[in-house]
């Protein structure tokens, strides 16, 4: 069975870091596709990163230079490295195995 | 790619038919000859649930009362007879480019 559990969510000031994880199991995080999407009530769904099976990642304009997103096979968990947080990134945040399987979600919230 | 959802809400009686559409703002035909667009369900404090890929492909365990189907940028999920357990937020995708993106969802409630 699917699982993705996401962990590392909660408050933080603006300028702030944060790290997000999202431990898989029932397959490998390192042979498909996988992608970090965020939710919030103004914006709806925003994609925000993807990491394909070669390595190779891609970001929404709105957090490319401030997020990156890795993957450690040994472990099947992927990671969201956030800094420089803004206001803005406030929402939910999920990790998808593609498009077939989203994990529950995370707040992050940014905030003083 | 602008994914455009209407309509935004939408009452149904259950055991009547409901109908979603979507339209992009721009081709979603890869040269592989599939077309990446995507169906969704958000049930109230859930993560989304993949209803229809490639536009017309029920995920597994979803039920045949869903169905998706395509007009040149048109797409269409209908809902052949509605069900309680079908409310929630409906939305939209496109992974046929970077950045992916949704439509702004349509959110279906039971009369």
């Amino acid at each position: 069975e699917v699982q993705l559990v996401v962990s590392g969510g909660g408050l933080i000031q603006p300028g702030g870091s944060l790290r997000l994880s999202c431990a898989a199991s029932g397959f490998s995080v390192s042979s498909t596709y996988m992608n970090w999407v965020r939710q919030t009530p103004g914006k709806g769904l925003e994609w925000v990163s993807v990491i394909y099976r070669g390595g190779s990642t891609y970001y929404a304009d709105s957090v490319k230079g401030r997020f990156t997103f890795s993957r450690d096979s040994s472990k099947n968990t992927l990671y969201l490295q956030m800094n420089t947080l803004r206001a803005e990134d406030t929402a939910v945040y999920y990790c998808t195995k593609a498009w077939d399987y989203w994990g529950q979600g995370i707040l992050v919230t940014v905030s003083s | 790619i602008v994914m455009t959802q209407t309509p935004l809400s939408l009452s149904v009686t259950p055991g009547q038919p409901a109908s979603i559409s979507c339209k992009s703002s721009q081709s979603l035909l890869h040269s592989d000859e599939k077309t990446y667009l995507y169906w969704y369900l958000q049930k109230p404090g859930q993560p989304p649930q993949l209803l229809i890929y490639e536009v017309s492909h029920r995920f597994s365990g979803v039920p045949d009362r869903f169905s998706g189907s395509e007009s040149g940028t048109n797409f269409t999920l209908k809902i052949s007879r509605v069900e309680a357990e079908d409310v929630g937020t409906y939305y939209c995708m496109q992974s046929i480019q970077l950045p992916l993106t949704f439509g702004g969802g349509t959110k279906v409630e039971i009369k």
